[in-house]
């Protein structure tokens, strides 16, 4: 079945250091993958998306690489904001199906 | 301006009380998802609907059912509901590979 890895549960760093998530995923069918971002009391929205020709997507300082190889899709920024401080889920939508599946998503607590 | 209403925002109900969620989109999008949240497990699929009267399955839907008659409208319904299925529900909506939008969610209390 398709799935979706994120090992860290929490990842507590220092504004201005480098932010790496990881992700990593299953799916029998060549997926479109994705980063949510979730700040407090608020709904997932869209952070990133994979494109089908392998540009790196970016925005507000992220990006992702896509690595079939590997299937991982990390996510990094290099120097965090305390604005940054979100919970951050990867997700993966098959291409043969509507279906966009979750992972467990990583607390990103950026402090001062 | 697209969107995905949900209603109510907040609900408290008793153990064994009925509950219908409600959800709204304004884009035509044909797929749209029930997920919850619980903290440590994520956004879990209770049901994802592909159009009208095509729902399916998801991970979880054991305690739920789901109704969608017009495009634009998805409900969730818990018939006599449970204290483990006190959890954030959202509402979300999609074209196939691109982007979910979601509701602001509904916070529900069994209790």
């Amino acid at each position: 079945g398709d799935s979706v890895t994120q090992t860290e549960g929490l990842v507590t760093l220092t504004e201005g250091l480098p932010v790496m998530l990881n992700c990593t995923y299953q799916s029998t069918y060549s997926p479109f993958l994705f980063w949510y971002v979730q700040h407090l009391n608020e709904a997932p929205k869209l952070l990133l998306k994979s494109f089908t020709d392998n540009k790196r997507p970016e925005h507000q300082g992220f990006h992702a690489t896509l690595h079939k190889s590997s299937s991982s899709f990390h996510l990094q920024k290099s120097s965090a904001q305390l604005s940054d401080s979100a919970l951050y889920y990867c997700a993966l939508s098959p291409s043969n199906t509507n279906k966009v599946v979750f992972g467990t998503g990583t607390r990103l607590q950026v402090l001062p | 301006d697209m969107k995905v209403t949900q209603m109510p925002r907040y609900l408290i109900k008793r153990m064994g009380e009925n509950v219908l969620l409600e959800c709204g989109q304004d884009m035509s999008h044909e797929t749209m998802y029930w997920y919850r949240q619980d903290p440590g497990l994520g956004l879990q699929l209770i049901y994802i609907s592909y159009d009208v009267d095509s729902n399916s399955e998801g991970d979880i839907p054991k305690g739920y059912r789901v109704s969608r008659k017009k495009r634009e409208h998805f409900s969730l319904i818990l018939d006599s509901a449970k204290t483990n299925q006190t959890s954030v529900y959202f509402c979300a909506s999609s074209i196939q590979g691109t982007e979910v939008f979601f509701g602001k969610g509904t916070r529900l209390t069994v209790v």
